[in-house]
């Protein structure tokens, strides 16, 4: 099935060791997005991939970076964790960027901070 | 930008019963109205969607209205069952690519 996939679930790291998260699908769309989901919020979206073309949040921390090296993949590098990023992240997916596409979202990646 | 504003947050119903989540949004220039369920530890999956050319869309026991007068948009579950007990979040598109995202809604259905 055609689906959006994320690597790991769950992942531990250490207060200021770098980690990576990734994402994959299989969908064949154009834009990749990442969000930030802390318990009992909405997700917050931190930036987006249309096609090679990254687009930043203007409030999204400086310490969050991402990369796109194909179609089908997308990461993203937290570069010193804090005891604040300790969050779900979620990779979604649209065919397109106009307005009326539907995102489909990813099982999410449970991060840890110690 | 948009603002888009969820109720209520907590809902506990009656398995069976019905249940109705309201939500109010801002740029009367926003034209789709998206509904995620999310269940504990999981990603958000699409249950149903709108846009803004019509004004009510059905699919089995869930439905969706719009109000683009009122601003407002509605999802309707009908004869709950436990497992429709989740997290529900209404959005909807501003511009051409972000989705603002209501609070959210914890759905209990109770056997």
């Amino acid at each position: 099935d055609a689906m959006v996939i994320q690597n790991p679930r769950y992942q531990v790291t250490q207060f200021g060791k770098p980690v990576t998260l990734s994402c994959s699908q299989t969908l064949n769309h154009n834009v990749m997005y990442w969000y930030q989901q802390k318990s009992s919020q909405a997700p917050k979206l931190l930036f987006h991939y249309y096609d090679k073309d990254f687009n930043n949040e203007a409030d999204t921390p400086d310490n969050f970076q991402s990369r796109r090296p194909n179609t089908s993949f997308c990461f993203l590098d937290i570069r010193s964790p804090g005891l604040g990023d300790a969050a779900m992240y979620l990779c979604a997916t649209s065919r397109d960027r106009p307005r009326q596409e539907t995102q489909y979202f990813g099982p999410g990646t449970r991060l840890l901070v110690l | 930008g948009e603002n888009v504003e969820q109720h209520p947050s907590t809902l506990s119903v009656q398995e069976g019963d019905s249940a109705v989540i309201k939500c109010t949004y801002s740029d009367s220039a926003s034209n789709y109205f998206p509904w995620y369920k999310q269940e504990l530890g999981k990603g958000p999956q699409l249950i149903i969607d709108i846009r803004s050319n019509v004004g009510e869309k059905k699919d089995q026991r869930i439905a969706v209205t719009l109000n683009k007068t009122a601003k407002h948009f509605s999802l309707h579950i009908t004869e709950t069952q436990p497992e429709d007990s989740a997290v529900y979040f209404c959005a909807a598109s501003s511009n051409d690519y972000k989705l603002s995202f209501g609070a959210g809604t914890t759905v209990t259905v109770r056997a």
